[in-house]
């Protein structure tokens, strides 16, 4: 079956520019993760939603980065103003979202290079 | 969040069984350990779970013991393409709506020689 999606799979921007990030989860999976990814580190936690709210957004590093999923499916992480320090690759996940230990399935990833 | 600690690297030859250890000194009661493996431009990848003693599946073991503070992956007769970074994890898990919040630490880079 279908895993979790990401586009585009590369972005190349310019400082101050805004992007949008997208995540396809699997379909009925109702939990979805994001996370940042800098070289040679392990994946940072941003945000975390159940359905279409955001349960827990604690990792996110400012207010420049937003995320959204108003129909509990595709979300959408929004960074504002970028700048170079937002290069890194940005994750998305999806679980069950059931009861249980869940299994976080992992997208490819989106790279970001902000010049 | 309870941290993690592991080795930052292994070489290992093809075939021979590898083992990465992980502690986790201060891992709480309803923390399970999961360990992830990720290649190069790809996403992580669930390798196997578990709470305590000892827990199998295809692809590895993950044997915990009884104080929980610690944990080893062991990978049977690796091949090249186990080649992978492996991140140990441990997670507060909230049953109400299974989300369980986990943190990466840089993870164990695992090189297979030929």
């Amino acid at each position: 079956g279908a895993g979790v999606s990401q586009t585009p799979s590369n972005k190349v921007t310019e400082k101050g520019k805004y992007v949008e990030l997208r995540c396809d989860p699997i379909s009925g999976h109702t939990a979805l993760y994001w996370y940042r990814q800098s070289l040679g580190q392990g994946p940072e936690f941003l945000i975390y939603f159940q359905g279409t709210g955001a349960a827990d957004d604690s990792g996110l590093p400012n207010d420049r980065f937003f995320a959204v999923r108003p129909e509990g499916s595709v979300s959408t992480l929004k960074i504002q103003r970028t700048e170079r320090g937002d290069s890194a690759v940005y994750l998305c996940a999806s679980s069950l979202g059931a009861g249980g230990p869940n299994e976080q399935f992992f997208g490819p990833g989106t790279r970001l290079t902000v010049l | 969040l309870a941290k993690t600690t592991q080795p930052i690297s292994m070489d290992s030859y093809e075939g021979q069984e590898v083992n990465i250890t992980c502690s986790h000194n201060n891992i709480a009661t309803n923390d399970y350990i999961t360990w992830y493996q990720q290649f190069p431009s790809q996403g992580p990848r669930f390798i196997i779970q578990g709470y305590k003693t000892k827990v199998t599946n295809e692809v590895a073991s993950l044997f915990i013991p009884a104080d929980r503070k610690s944990s080893t992956l062991s990978l049977p007769r690796v091949s090249l393409s186990d080649t992978a970074v492996y991140y140990c994890l441990v997670g507060d898990l909230l049953y109400s709506g299974g989300y369980q919040k986990v943190t990466f630490g840089t993870g164990t880079k695992l090189q297979v020689i030929p």
